[in-house]
């Protein structure tokens, strides 16, 4: 079974700039997740989706983070414009239902703003 | 919103027992476990479900207190691949939503 994908797992920018970030996740899987983990900190979720649908987006800083779930399957995550302490690995997860059952990760995507 | 965590972080040698608390101030449907390595995404380890279940992995086992919306997850006769972040996840009753705790680093020494 392949896993959740997500792209590029670098990306360096300038303050500013704008940035997307890409998650395939798992076939199937109805509910998805993008988190935002600081280095030594806990993954901080920004938005959560079930099928099309937004579960949660509360901490999500809606003036320049944006997401949508295209047709209830990829998901895309942008950044505009970045600030430095926007610089933190970006997961995405996925899990055939909410709550109750496992949340599988990606490799994540390193972002550096400088 | 987030759960809390405790300790921050703990030292153990191989062989040695360890318990990590996690607890939330909201009613939880679920609470997840999770491992995360250096450089690496987080790996599933278990899945509590309402009902005060206690599973096991290996030598890893977790209890899920529903009154008291609490969970401690045992380290039991370490070994040098528990180190490691330990996340718990929590669902709350209200809102469905996976939260993270700040994580405990449990550090095993030979």
């Amino acid at each position: 079974e392949a896993g959740v994908a997500q792209s590029p797992r670098y990306k360096i920018i300038e303050k500013r700039q704008s940035v997307a970030f890409w998650c395939n996740p798992i076939s199937g899987h109805a509910t998805l997740y993008w988190y935002q983990q600081i280095l030594g900190q806990g993954p901080k979720l920004l938005i959560q989706f079930q099928n099309n649908g937004v579960v949660d987006d509360s901490q999500l800083p809606k003036d320049r983070f944006s997401a949508e779930r295209l047709k209830g399957v990829d998901s895309t995550l942008k950044i505009q414009p970045a600030k430095l302490e926007d610089s933190a690995v970006y997961l995405c997860a996925s899990s055939q239902g909410t709550g109750n059952t496992e949340a599988f990760f990606g490799q994540g995507t390193r972002l550096t703003v400088v | 919103q987030q759960p809390v965590q405790s300790p921050q972080a703990v030292i153990l040698r191989e062989g040695e027992d360890a318990v990590i608390n996690c607890s939330s101030s909201k009613a939880l449907y679920s609470v997840h476990w999770y491992r995360q390595k250096h450089g690496e995404a987080p790996v599933f380890l278990m899945i509590l479900l309402k009902g005060g279940e206690q599973k096991g992995h290996e030598k890893i086992s977790a209890s899920f207190n529903e009154k008291k919306q609490q969970s401690s997850l045992y380290l039991t006769a370490s070994q040098l691949s528990y180190s490691g972040t330990y996340f718990c996840g929590t669902v709350r009753s209200n809102d469905y939503k996976l939260s993270f705790g700040a994580g405990t680093t449990v550090t095993v020494r030979a």
